[in-house]
């Protein structure tokens, strides 16, 4: 899987918009961009996942830029339960380690009440 | 909505013991995953399936073996456990092995080996 860059780190308060951005600069032309979160003493939760077009669903948003490097996780009110680490990822159906994800060190949120 | 289901959720065991992990899952999903995480760390994938009688070793396989029955179970065995497997162990499911598929995951098996 291709490299993505997340920042260590990000605060929100409860009921704003959150913005969380990824880098993936090397990103291939199959390549699909997959958001997962963990919840302290939780498993990984699938949130969102897309290849070109921004996708929304009941848990978020997922803006892609036009060039594809880089995307940007939208939680458009942010509540307690959504502290967690978020994980981007990049997964192309190439090669033969497609079948484990590949977490990096994802962007701890915080939100704050 | 149960998904994914571990058991248990917490396991102390001693050295030289040994246990299973039990991993169910209801969306009858063909692909089922075993992966351990130690703490501030990723994850590490164990063992994968791709359907009920196939499976395949991942990254970390030694010291561990699993079967699969049936579509919707996916136990994983300690034969001998050492110190170094205590980590949190989790369990997903996919519908197929596609990078468009999600993978969904049990609340994890906390297990110390003492």
């Amino acid at each position: 899987d291709a490299k993505t860059t997340q920042p260590n780190s990000m605060e929100s308060n409860e009921e704003e918009p959150v913005h969380l951005p990824c880098n993936h600069s090397t990103i291939s032309g199959t390549d699909y961009i997959h958001w997962y979160r963990q919840l302290p003493s939780q498993g990984p939760e699938y949130v969102i996942h897309g290849l070109t077009s921004n996708v929304n669903n009941r848990m978020a948003s997922l803006a892609i830029a036009e060039d594809r490097k880089s995307s940007t996780l939208i939680l458009h009110r942010a509540t307690l339960r959504d502290a967690a680490v978020y994980y981007c990822i990049l997964r192309d159906d190439s090669g033969g380690s497609n079948y484990k994800l590949t977490f990096g060190k994802g962007t701890l949120l915080t939100v704050n009440p | 909505n149960a998904g994914v289901t571990q058991t248990p959720k917490f396991r102390i065991l001693k050295i030289g013991q040994s246990m299973t992990l039990q991993c169910t899952q209801d969306m009858n999903h063909n692909y089922m995953y075993w992966y351990r995480q130690d703490p501030g760390m990723g994850l590490k994938l164990i063992y994968y399936s791709v359907g009920a009688g196939i499976t395949d070793k991942g990254e970390v396989p030694n010291g561990y073996n699993v079967s699969r029955s049936t579509t919707e179970d996916f136990p994983l065995r300690l034969e001998l456990a050492a110190p170094s497997q205590t980590s949190v162990y989790f369990c997903a499911s996919s519908r197929d092995r596609s990078s468009n598929q999600p993978q969904h995951f049990g609340d994890g098996t906390r297990l110390s080996i003492l």
